[in-house]
């Protein structure tokens, strides 16, 4: 069955840290990758996504998440954070948006 | 562009009344998501239209749910009747085609009493 897994449920950080989410997925053949971005009250927004081609893929503000077909995983990566980077971020394999499957989210608390 | 509208942004209710929450798409999209996110299931699809059909709503959690879509620009999602389990963030959803990116609504915070 298709399924996603973000290891980490709650991450804190202080400010200028560097960020890497994990984010695995068992989905067959080719799929597309999202990460998309919660802030706090707000609606979710995407963050990047990868279809083919370069396997690091750059963001907004900062992030990068690098998909290695081997390891079945598309990791969010930021060389250092902000306060306003708070926010809850989710994963997101998919063939197409019709079976877009959210993975359970991470939680991303910076200290300033 | 407004990008995608929800209405109500809030709402509380008791136990046995019909709730209804609109959505709004970006004009032009083609395809209208209705997610669920809870904190014990985190965000589930419930259903999606593509030109204002429903394709799939295997999603939908029981007959108490039921969603329409009579034109592009204009959805709903009817609780009839409604639980203190429905409680939740309903979000709505748009894209133009079913590979372009999703595009949020700002959601409707359910709380069933």
């Amino acid at each position: 069955a298709q399924s996603v897994s973000q290891h980490n449920h709650h991450v804190i950080l202080s400010e200028a840290a560097s960020l890497e989410l994990g984010c695995n997925y068992s989905y067959g053949g080719t799929v597309n990758l999202f990460w998309y971005v919660q802030y706090p009250g707000q609606h979710l927004q995407l963050l990047l996504k990868y279809f083919s081609g370069d396997p690091l893929v750059k963001g907004i503000k900062g992030f990068e998440a690098e998909f290695i077909k081997s390891k079945f995983s598309f990791n969010l990566r930021k060389p250092s954070v902000q306060w306003s980077d708070t926010a809850e971020y989710f994963c997101a394999p998919s063939y197409n948006n019709n079976d877009m499957r959210f993975g359970a989210g991470t939680r991303l608390t910076v200290k300033p | 562009d407004a990008g995608v509208i929800q209405s109500p942004r809030h709402e509380v209710t008791e136990m046995g009344q019909e709730v209804t929450l609109r959505c709004k798409p970006i004009s032009g999209h083609d395809y209208l998501f209705w997610y669920r996110q809870t904190m014990m299931r985190g965000l589930e699809l419930l259903i999606y239209f593509n030109n204002n059909v429903p394709i799939d709503d295997s999603g939908m959690p029981e007959d108490r749910f039921s969603a329409k879509m009579p034109n592009a620009s204009f959805s709903t999602l009817k609780i009839q009747p409604s639980e203190p389990r429905d409680s939740a963030v309903y979000f709505c959803a748009s894209s133009l085609g079913a590979y372009g990116e999703l595009f949020f609504g700002e959601g409707s915070r359910l709380t069933v009493l």
